[in-house]
């Protein structure tokens, strides 16, 4: 399994932006970077990913580091909502046959929102 | 479009009961998935299927049996429930396995085995 390391928690104010780290020093050449997150008594939603550039949508922005061996999601600017437990996840982008497809999931990181 | 659902949303078992998790996506997605959450813990794959007729096991897939006979659906069957199967249990599903593919997940179905 491609391990990823992130810290167990982190708190924010309203309406500043988070900085949320993720190491991953075992990465593959071909792994993507996914980040997922899960609000309260609901099931993972998507977030972003990326493979080499940094990649922004509508929720956040993905900052990789040019070695590809850690990465950043950024909350440009937190709101209530966005407390939640966020992962990194690494995702195979080629068949390697018992890991097809699979996400893994660690711990995360348990983001606290204050008002 | 309702993405992917879950029934029940809740579920008590008495010990050596058996029950099935039903789920259903409505995206024409081939690839299907059950995951289970401990409490305090990340997800972890249960079994997962590549298409009708189709499945395989995951991390964790004892005392549990899967089968997929429609793209839509991908029901979860607990066999003989134990209190080690208390868990919440998420069905997921994607387009393909790539790497830059993103899972939609249901809303769960919190289970407690008593």
């Amino acid at each position: 399994d491609a391990k990823t390391t992130q810290p167990n928690s982190m708190e924010s104010n309203e309406e500043e932006p988070v900085h949320l780290p993720c190491n991953h020093s075992t990465i593959s050449g071909t792994d993507y970077i996914h980040w997922y997150r899960q609000l309260p008594s609901q099931g993972p939603e998507y977030v972003i990913h990326g493979l080499t550039s940094n990649v922004n949508n509508r929720m956040a922005s993905l900052a990789i580091a040019e070695d590809r061996k850690s990465s950043t999601l950024i909350l440009h600017r937190a709101t209530l909502r966005d407390a939640a437990v966020y992962y990194c996840i690494l995702r195979a982008s080629s068949d390697r046959g018992s890991t097809l497809g699979r996400l893994y999931f660690g711990r995360g990181t348990q983001l606290t929102v204050w008002p | 479009n309702a993405g992917v659902t879950q029934t029940p949303k809740f579920r008590i078992l008495k010990i050596g009961q058996s029950m099935t998790l039903q789920c259903t996506q409505d995206m024409n997605h081939n690839y299907m998935y059950w995951y289970r959450q401990d409490p305090g813990m990340g997800l972890k794959l249960i079994y997962y299927s590549v298409g009708a007729g189709i499945t395989d096991k995951g991390e964790v897939p004892n005392g549990y049996n899967v089968s997929r006979s429609t793209t839509e659906d991908f029901p979860l069957r607990l066999e003989l429930a134990a209190p080690s199967q208390t868990s919440v249990y998420f069905c997921a599903s994607s387009y393909s396995w790539g790497g830059a593919d993103t899972q939609y997940f249901g809303p769960g179905t919190r289970l407690t085995v008593l």
